[in-house]
């Protein structure tokens, strides 16, 4: 069974801290994706970031960073500098399966950056 | 390019009624799929579309369906609503491959949801 685990519910950071979203997977498949999505409160879920299972290298985009380790089967997000726009709920998602891949988000971490 | 639409953006019915949501994909884009999600269950697939197919289904009672058109748009029907329906539906469309495959990895646009209150 596929699992995609986002242990913190909810964090606080005040504005230019540095924080660090945890997402911890699980699957059997050799060959599956994760992604990152961002919720803000109008509701819509954006796109962050895609990773393949095959391709280990960290990735930096601005003040978004993220680190893949299948070691320990994490992906984890990090806001450098963060800023009051970064507050939402943040999903870590897994795909898998062939032919007919489906998709399992984790439960989310909701980001509040005060100011 | 417009983004995925949905509409309505909020609804409000009474248990027992019934609803129909639609979601318009990104042009181009032939794979739509449906979302459910609540403060308690957080987000789950409901069912995907393609090509005027369903494809794929999530675990939910046959309450739920859908369709797509052969424009791509797809609308999703609740019967016989229930308080527990209450919750933010969200649509997403993707590519999909030429052939109609489905491309692991490949990214999903949402849209802004439909805000679905039971009363």
């Amino acid at each position: 069974a596929q699992k995609v685990t986002q242990a913190q519910t909810e964090i606080s950071v005040v504005e230019k801290e540095d924080v660090t979203l945890d997402c911890v997977y699980e699957t059997r498949d050799t060959t599956y994706y994760l992604f990152w999505y961002k919720q803000p409160p109008s509701g819509e879920l954006v796109f962050l970031i895609r990773r393949n299972s095959f391709d280990e290298q960290n990735e930096i985009s601005g003040r978004y960073s993220w680190n893949f380790q299948k070691s320990t089967s994490s992906f984890n997000f990090t806001i450098t500098a963060s800023q009051v726009v970064d507050s939402a709920v943040y999903f870590c998602a897994l795909s898998v399966g062939a032919g007919g891949f489906k998709t399992i988000f984790g439960a989310g971490t909701r980001l509040f950056v005060k100011a | 390019k417009a983004g995925v639409t949905q509409t309505p953006r909020y609804l409000i019915k009474t248990r027992g009624q019934q609803v129909t949501l639609s979601c318009s994909p990104i042009s181009g884009h032939r794979s739509v799929s449906w979302y459910q999600q609540t403060p308690g269950q957080g987000l789950q697939f409901l069912f995907e579309y393609f090509s005027e197919t369903q494809r794929n289904k999530g675990n939910f009672p046959g309450r739920f369906s859908g369709r797509q058109f052969s424009n791509s748009r797809s609308e999703m029907n609740v019967s016989t609503l229930e308080l527990g329906d209450s919750a933010l539906y969200l649509c997403a469309s993707s590519l999909a491959g030429t052939s109609g495959e489905k491309i692991l990895g490949e990214t999903q646009y949402f849209g802004p949801g439909t805000r679905l209150l039971v009363l």
